[in-house]
């Protein structure tokens, strides 16, 4: 199972708003309504940011949002600050070896 | 307090074993799936294994299957992993994972508590 495919790097200056893509094919993103988005913060534990393409954890700011369009997943966070830099994961299920990773954003506040 | 907490990471040879171990506390167990995600130095994240609420669905990545054995023990409120043969590229700090759902109501993949990782490191 390949890796979803996301860019490496994307940057934004605080007050912005920026989109990440994930894309997959019809096995996984396309074909299922379970993606997820984490947040990782360097040296610590992912956290789960979107579910289900669009959905948000209790306590998760409503400046994060989740979109799909056919096998392309998207994460958009607006008002970005400064406290969002870091690295950005999507997954989804999969019908071949149920969950498959995003190879991972850096997101750059300027 | 919601927590997973990992063990039983280390150093060990290629070729040779180790079991890992996450206790869980501050939520129900046997209501979630649960699941390893290793990250290798540098690397990004990478699903590893998956089971069920009642062990009754178990999935691994084709990088592990046939080496790593996953498994629970709701009575302790456990989960483990087992890795015979392993390789350098075995390699990375493993996280157990609490997904959203059992399993059986939806298929696996939001994973909401974390546990900090323990590393495993495969080096002769």
């Amino acid at each position: 199972q390949s890796a979803l495919t996301q860019p490496a790097s994307v940057s934004g200056s605080p007050g912005q708003s920026i989109t990440i893509s994930c894309t997959g094919t019809s096995s996984d993103v396309g074909g299922y309504n379970y993606v997820s988005w984490y947040q990782q913060h360097p040296g610590k534990a992912p956290k789960l940011m979107i579910y289900d393409v669009s959905n948000r954890p209790s306590g998760v700011s409503n400046r994060f949002s989740g979109s799909k369009s056919g096998n392309t997943a998207s994460l958009t966070i607006s008002g970005l600050q400064a406290e969002d830099e870091a690295d950005y994961y999507c997954s989804s299920y999969t019908s071949s070896s149920y969950v498959v990773f995003g190879g991972g954003t850096k997101l750059t506040v300027l | 307090e919601v927590q997973l907490v990992e063990s039983g990471g280390g150093l060990v040879q290629p070729g040779r074993s180790l079991r890992l171990s996450c206790a869980a506390s501050g939520f129900t167990f046997d209501d979630y799936a649960m699941h390893w995600v290793r990250q290798a130095p540098g690397k990004g994240l990478e699903w590893v294994s998956g089971i069920s609420w009642n062990s009754g669905s178990i999935g691994y990545a084709d990088s592990v299957k046939g080496r790593f054995t996953i498994s629970r023990d709701n009575a302790k409120n456990s989960l483990y992993l087992q890795m015979n043969s392993l390789r350098a590229e075995d390699t990375a700090l493993y996280y157990c994972a609490k997904d959203i759902s059992n399993w059986n109501t939806g298929p696996p993949g939001a994973f909401d508590i974390w546990g900090q990782g323990t590393m495993v490191t495969v080096s002769s």
